[in-house]
């Protein structure tokens, strides 16, 4: 079992639609959360990070944890057609710099 | 300073033969990262440095693979006698890390690489 696991999709939703993207994870010593948006032959940009369980919200998105069941989310209201890329969730152990990252979920928003 | 650069861009090689790769992080970040993201996977962690110090090292890194950062600055990735299997994304990242925490990564465009 991937540390980190996350449904690849491809998701394709209506401009405007509400987005959930989900990751669940298996090491209980995760401690931090980050998504992050890849466009095509791109590197990753970091969108939201957050630490431990709770939500946190930025403009159209909102990042949630879920410590308890190890389930963590990414929703995007308003979907744009900019918004079509691969998201990607990752954790890191405190302490450790290495982020385990997602496989990625390919977004397409149609206008 | 316009963020994390990769060079080169692509790159195509014969299997066996050697390859280097460099990356100019952001000038005021202390730590360097080195990930590998193949087709539909996320990116692999391979190493990092703070500063010019090599401070942590993933298994993926066989003893064909090296990375430098000389005086603390930009770093190098070779592959010596690259395989097939080589072929991916290598991406750098750098951050900034300080007493109130990390700011977080900023990634550069990444280095394709193909063996043939």
């Amino acid at each position: 079992q991937k540390e980190v696991e996350q449904d690849p999709g491809p998701l394709s939703v209506p401009e405007g639609a509400i987005v959930s993207l989900n990751c669940t994870y298996s090491n209980s010593a995760f401690q931090y959360f980050m998504w992050y948006r890849q466009y095509s032959r791109k590197g990753p940009e970091l969108l939201m990070y957050t630490y431990s369980s709770g939500n946190k919200e930025d403009g159209r998105f909102t990042a949630q944890v879920d410590k308890s069941s190890k389930y963590i989310s990414l929703f995007i209201r308003d979907s744009q057609p900019s918004d079509s890329a691969t998201y990607l969730c990752a954790s890191n152990q405190g302490g450790s710099e290495k982020l385990v990252f997602g496989k990625g979920t390919k977004l397409t928003v149609n206008p | 300073d316009t963020g994390v650069s990769q060079d080169p861009r692509h790159k195509i090689t014969k299997r066996g033969q050697n390859v280097t790769f460099r990356c100019d992080p952001i000038s005021e970040h202390n730590r360097l990262y080195w990930y590998r993201q193949t087709l539909g996977q996320g990116p692999e962690f391979l190493t990092y440095f703070q500063n010019e110090a090599q401070l942590e090292k993933s298994r993926l890194l066989s003893d064909r693979f090296s990375a430098e950062r000389p005086k603390g600055s930009f770093s190098t990735l070779e592959i010596q006698r690259t395989e097939q299997g080589d072929s991916a994304m290598y991406l750098c990242a750098s951050s900034l890390v300080w007493a109130g925490g990390n700011v977080g990564y900023t990634f550069g465009s990444g280095t394709r690489l193909t063996v043939v």
